[in-house]
């Protein structure tokens, strides 16, 4: 079935970038998205991307998409401490996952150290 | 605030036992989805509402099912229940196909 795999944590420090990577499997994804899960509280959406974009940028994000490889990626430019939280990739498309539904990897530990 | 209201928050039962986790989407979404987050399966897709119909059916045990009522609002009703349901459940709702889910907080179910 669709999958959907990421590395489990990144740590970084304050002032630079990180960079989340992500891949997925089902060539008929649609669309692709972040989102954010601080302690705690649900999953916040960040930024999503439809497969005819290459890349998509949003003040500090920009994510980058490579259709030929099935990766996608998240650049947080100027990481501060309060991006410290678990990110989700996900992906979604007309037959992906039941009928469209979203199909998450199990996300990226984000750890800025000051 | 999300939008999406879940309640309760938290919730301690012990085995065997039934409990309904109550959900309310965001003001105008149509469609309903509720996912299981635990350690090591991380996010399982349970099952699907639009306008009160069941759409899609995910990871979802006999033990559980669901339903959306005509005002929107879902519930997910867990039975029987084992240590392993043990697990942060989640709502979601949306309105189209691309501006992804608005999830609310979820409900942190610990089965003793």
């Amino acid at each position: 079935g669709e999958d959907v795999e990421q590395s489990l944590f990144l740590s970084v420090r304050e002032g630079d970038s990180s960079v989340i990577n992500c891949t997925y499997t089902d060539s008929s994804s649609t669309y692709l998205y972040w989102y954010k899960q601080e302690p705690g509280a649900g999953l916040q959406l960040l930024t999503y991307i439809f497969s005819n974009m290459d890349m998509k940028q949003d003040q500090r994000l920009t994510v980058l998409l490579n259709k030929k490889d099935k990766h996608l990626s998240l650049r947080i430019a100027d990481t501060q401490t309060g991006d410290s939280a678990i990110y989700f990739c996900a992906s979604r498309g007309p037959g992906g996952g039941s009928q469209g539904n979203l199909i998450f990897g199990k996300g990226t530990k984000l750890s800025v150290k000051p | 605030d999300s939008g999406v209201t879940q309640t309760p928050k938290h919730l301690i039962t012990a085995t065997g036992q039934r409990v309904t986790l109550r959900c309310s989407p965001r003001s105008g979404d149509l469609s309903v989805y509720w996912y299981q987050q635990s350690l090591d399966q991380g996010l399982q897709f349970l099952i699907q509402y639009y306008n009160g119909e069941e759409r899609a059916k995910g990871n979802i045990l006999e033990r559980f099912s669901a339903q959306q009522f005509p005002d929107l609002h879902s519930e997910l009703n867990l039975s029987s229940l084992e240590l392993g349901d043990s697990a942060l459940y989640f709502c979601a709702s949306s309105v189209d196909r691309a501006g992804g889910y608005t999830f609310g907080s979820g409900t942190r179910l610990t089965v003793v």
